[in-house]
Protein backbone atom coordinates (compact mmCIF):
# COMPACT_ATOMS: atom_id res chain seq x y z
CA UNK A 1 0.00 0.00 0.00
CA UNK A 2 1.49 3.45 -1.08
CA UNK A 3 -0.91 5.05 0.79
CA UNK A 4 -1.80 7.23 -1.93
CA UNK A 5 -5.80 6.68 -2.59
CA UNK A 6 -7.56 7.22 -5.85
CA UNK A 7 -11.69 6.62 -6.08
CA UNK A 8 -13.22 6.14 -8.17
CA UNK A 9 -11.21 2.43 -9.34
CA UNK A 10 -13.49 1.65 -12.07
CA UNK A 11 -15.80 4.13 -14.27
CA UNK A 12 -17.77 3.37 -17.33
CA UNK A 13 -19.43 6.37 -19.54
CA UNK A 14 -20.95 7.67 -21.97
CA UNK A 15 -19.11 10.08 -24.73
CA UNK A 16 -19.34 13.55 -23.96
CA UNK A 17 -19.90 13.33 -20.47
CA UNK A 18 -17.83 14.26 -17.20
CA UNK A 19 -16.19 12.41 -14.81
CA UNK A 20 -14.18 13.85 -11.60
CA UNK A 21 -11.05 11.20 -10.32
CA UNK A 22 -10.34 12.05 -7.21
CA UNK A 23 -6.69 11.74 -5.02
CA UNK A 24 -5.50 11.66 -1.44
CA UNK A 25 -1.61 12.12 -0.87
CA UNK A 26 0.26 10.03 1.12
CA UNK A 27 0.07 12.58 5.18
CA UNK A 28 3.01 14.55 4.44
CA UNK A 29 3.32 14.97 0.99
CA UNK A 30 2.85 18.50 -0.87
CA UNK A 31 2.98 17.16 -4.37
CA UNK A 32 0.29 15.32 -6.30
CA UNK A 33 1.16 14.26 -10.16
CA UNK A 34 -1.63 13.21 -12.37
CA UNK A 35 -0.70 10.45 -15.49
CA UNK A 36 -2.83 9.04 -18.24
CA UNK A 37 -1.99 5.30 -19.42
CA UNK A 38 -3.26 3.94 -22.19
CA UNK A 39 -3.93 -0.08 -22.87
CA UNK A 40 -0.42 -1.22 -23.47
CA UNK A 41 1.60 1.67 -23.23
CA UNK A 42 3.77 4.09 -21.07
CA UNK A 43 2.49 6.47 -18.60
CA UNK A 44 1.95 10.27 -20.19
CA UNK A 45 2.52 12.67 -17.38
CA UNK A 46 -0.85 15.05 -17.05
CA UNK A 47 -0.30 18.07 -14.75
CA UNK A 48 1.51 18.26 -11.38
CA UNK A 49 0.50 20.13 -8.32
CA UNK A 50 2.58 21.52 -5.36
CA UNK A 51 0.97 22.80 -1.77
CA UNK A 52 -2.34 24.32 -3.74
CA UNK A 53 -0.42 25.35 -6.99
CA UNK A 54 0.09 24.24 -10.64
CA UNK A 55 3.73 23.38 -11.07
CA UNK A 56 3.99 22.01 -13.78
CA UNK A 57 1.67 21.11 -17.17
CA UNK A 58 2.37 17.82 -19.42
CA UNK A 59 0.38 16.62 -22.45
CA UNK A 60 -3.18 17.79 -21.05
CA UNK A 61 -5.76 17.95 -23.19
CA UNK A 62 -7.73 21.79 -22.75
CA UNK A 63 -10.85 19.05 -21.85
CA UNK A 64 -8.81 18.26 -18.75
CA UNK A 65 -8.30 20.24 -15.41
CA UNK A 66 -7.44 19.83 -12.15
CA UNK A 67 -6.71 21.11 -8.91
CA UNK A 68 -5.28 20.55 -5.21
CA UNK A 69 -7.43 21.68 -2.45
CA UNK A 70 -5.88 23.12 1.05
CA UNK A 71 -6.16 19.69 2.34
CA UNK A 72 -3.86 18.94 -0.18
CA UNK A 73 -6.39 16.36 -2.32
CA UNK A 74 -6.40 16.58 -5.72
CA UNK A 75 -8.84 16.33 -8.48
CA UNK A 76 -9.16 15.37 -12.04
CA UNK A 77 -11.83 16.56 -14.58
CA UNK A 78 -12.35 15.11 -17.63
CA UNK A 79 -14.91 16.78 -19.47
CA UNK A 80 -16.29 15.90 -23.35
CA UNK A 81 -15.03 12.97 -23.10
CA UNK A 82 -14.13 10.65 -26.26
CA UNK A 83 -13.66 6.60 -26.53
CA UNK A 84 -9.98 7.76 -26.73
CA UNK A 85 -9.80 8.45 -23.12
CA UNK A 86 -10.52 5.48 -21.89
CA UNK A 87 -7.28 4.36 -19.63
CA UNK A 88 -5.61 4.18 -16.54
CA UNK A 89 -5.62 7.19 -14.35
CA UNK A 90 -2.47 7.53 -11.90
CA UNK A 91 -1.98 9.88 -9.04
CA UNK A 92 1.28 9.87 -7.43
CA UNK A 93 2.33 12.32 -4.26
CA UNK A 94 5.80 12.82 -3.24
CA UNK A 95 6.88 15.07 -0.43
CA UNK A 96 8.70 18.04 -2.28
CA UNK A 97 8.48 19.68 -5.72
CA UNK A 98 10.65 22.07 -3.73
CA UNK A 99 12.28 19.04 -1.55
CA UNK A 100 14.41 17.57 -4.29
CA UNK A 101 14.33 15.12 -7.29
CA UNK A 102 14.90 12.04 -4.76
CA UNK A 103 11.67 12.71 -3.32
CA UNK A 104 10.23 9.52 -4.81
CA UNK A 105 6.81 9.61 -6.33
CA UNK A 106 4.42 6.73 -4.96
CA UNK A 107 1.49 5.91 -7.06
CA UNK A 108 -2.04 5.20 -6.06
CA UNK A 109 -3.54 1.61 -7.89
CA UNK A 110 -4.90 3.97 -10.26
CA UNK A 111 -9.10 5.41 -11.80
CA UNK A 112 -10.12 2.79 -14.83
CA UNK A 113 -12.21 5.31 -17.01
CA UNK A 114 -13.87 3.22 -19.53
CA UNK A 115 -15.81 5.60 -22.14
CA UNK A 116 -18.40 3.87 -24.16
CA UNK B 1 15.39 17.00 -23.09
CA UNK B 2 16.52 13.19 -21.88
CA UNK B 3 15.04 10.53 -22.76
CA UNK B 4 14.82 6.88 -21.49
CA UNK B 5 15.43 4.16 -23.41
CA UNK B 6 14.58 0.28 -22.68
CA UNK B 7 15.63 -1.72 -25.40
CA UNK B 8 13.77 -4.93 -24.58
CA UNK B 9 10.05 -4.97 -25.35
CA UNK B 10 9.72 -8.68 -23.29
CA UNK B 11 12.21 -10.93 -21.56
CA UNK B 12 11.52 -14.41 -19.95
CA UNK B 13 13.42 -16.25 -17.40
CA UNK B 14 12.91 -19.67 -15.80
CA UNK B 15 11.59 -19.31 -12.26
CA UNK B 16 14.74 -18.95 -9.62
CA UNK B 17 16.87 -17.86 -12.46
CA UNK B 18 18.55 -14.17 -12.58
CA UNK B 19 17.43 -11.84 -15.29
CA UNK B 20 19.03 -8.33 -16.62
CA UNK B 21 16.59 -5.85 -17.69
CA UNK B 22 18.83 -2.97 -19.76
CA UNK B 23 18.04 0.71 -19.83
CA UNK B 24 19.77 3.45 -21.01
CA UNK B 25 19.20 7.48 -20.89
CA UNK B 26 20.48 10.53 -22.22
CA UNK B 27 21.13 13.62 -20.20
CA UNK B 28 23.42 16.21 -19.87
CA UNK B 29 22.85 16.57 -16.20
CA UNK B 30 25.37 15.48 -13.69
CA UNK B 31 23.63 15.12 -10.80
CA UNK B 32 19.85 12.70 -11.10
CA UNK B 33 18.17 9.91 -9.72
CA UNK B 34 17.30 7.00 -11.65
CA UNK B 35 14.39 4.71 -10.67
CA UNK B 36 12.62 1.15 -11.60
CA UNK B 37 9.13 0.69 -11.35
CA UNK B 38 7.32 -2.64 -11.36
CA UNK B 39 3.67 -2.67 -12.74
CA UNK B 40 2.02 -6.12 -12.48
CA UNK B 41 -1.06 -7.23 -14.14
CA UNK B 42 -2.97 -5.14 -11.36
CA UNK B 43 -1.83 -2.61 -12.94
CA UNK B 44 -0.37 -0.88 -9.77
CA UNK B 45 2.61 0.88 -10.21
CA UNK B 46 5.29 -0.26 -7.43
CA UNK B 47 8.64 1.04 -6.80
CA UNK B 48 11.45 -1.38 -7.53
CA UNK B 49 14.60 0.59 -6.51
CA UNK B 50 16.12 4.03 -6.88
CA UNK B 51 19.58 5.22 -7.47
CA UNK B 52 21.48 8.70 -6.59
CA UNK B 53 23.44 9.68 -9.77
CA UNK B 54 26.22 11.25 -6.99
CA UNK B 55 26.28 7.52 -5.22
CA UNK B 56 29.05 5.27 -7.13
CA UNK B 57 27.82 2.00 -4.89
CA UNK B 58 25.06 0.19 -6.82
CA UNK B 59 21.30 -0.17 -4.87
CA UNK B 60 20.24 -3.21 -3.45
CA UNK B 61 16.88 -3.97 -2.27
CA UNK B 62 16.77 -7.62 -1.40
CA UNK B 63 16.64 -9.76 -4.85
CA UNK B 64 16.34 -6.59 -6.72
CA UNK B 65 20.11 -4.74 -7.40
CA UNK B 66 21.19 -2.23 -10.56
CA UNK B 67 24.12 -1.78 -12.09
CA UNK B 68 24.76 1.85 -12.60
CA UNK B 69 27.07 3.35 -15.09
CA UNK B 70 27.01 6.60 -15.22
CA UNK B 71 29.82 7.36 -17.57
CA UNK B 72 27.69 4.65 -20.26
CA UNK B 73 24.47 6.77 -19.00
CA UNK B 74 23.35 2.51 -18.60
CA UNK B 75 21.16 1.44 -15.67
CA UNK B 76 20.52 -1.91 -15.45
CA UNK B 77 18.03 -4.29 -13.21
CA UNK B 78 19.03 -7.53 -12.19
CA UNK B 79 16.79 -9.84 -10.34
CA UNK B 80 18.12 -12.52 -8.27
CA UNK B 81 16.17 -15.95 -7.86
CA UNK B 82 13.40 -15.01 -9.68
CA UNK B 83 9.67 -15.64 -8.93
CA UNK B 84 6.37 -16.21 -10.23
CA UNK B 85 5.14 -12.85 -8.68
CA UNK B 86 7.71 -11.27 -10.44
CA UNK B 87 6.42 -11.28 -13.68
CA UNK B 88 5.44 -7.82 -14.62
CA UNK B 89 6.12 -5.22 -16.89
CA UNK B 90 9.40 -3.17 -15.68
CA UNK B 91 9.78 0.47 -16.45
CA UNK B 92 12.62 2.44 -15.95
CA UNK B 93 12.62 6.43 -15.03
CA UNK B 94 14.64 9.05 -14.82
CA UNK B 95 13.59 12.13 -12.69
CA UNK B 96 15.23 15.72 -13.88
CA UNK B 97 16.86 18.16 -11.04
CA UNK B 98 15.07 20.44 -13.65
CA UNK B 99 12.60 23.17 -11.31
CA UNK B 100 9.87 20.59 -12.05
CA UNK B 101 11.45 17.37 -11.25
CA UNK B 102 9.51 15.06 -13.30
CA UNK B 103 9.74 11.51 -14.03
CA UNK B 104 10.47 10.75 -17.48
CA UNK B 105 9.71 7.18 -18.24
CA UNK B 106 11.31 4.12 -20.67
CA UNK B 107 8.25 2.21 -22.50
CA UNK B 108 8.86 -0.73 -20.53
CA UNK B 109 10.13 -4.26 -20.17
CA UNK B 110 7.60 -7.23 -20.05
CA UNK B 111 8.82 -9.97 -18.07
CA UNK B 112 7.62 -13.34 -17.65
CA UNK B 113 8.54 -15.86 -15.66
CA UNK B 114 8.31 -19.08 -16.64
CA UNK B 115 7.69 -22.20 -14.32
Amino acid sequence: DSGVTQTPKHLITATGQRVTLRCSPRSGDLSVYWYQQSLDQGLQFLIQYYNGEERAKGNILERFSAQQFPDLHSELNLSSLELGDSALYFCASSVGGLGGPGNTIYFGEGSWLTVV
Amino acid sequence: AQTVTQSQPEMSVQEAETVTLSCTYDTSESDYYLFWYKQPPSRQMILVIRQEAYKQQNATENRFSVNFQKAAKSFSLKISDSQLGDAAMYFCAYRSMDSNYQLIWGAGTKLIIKP
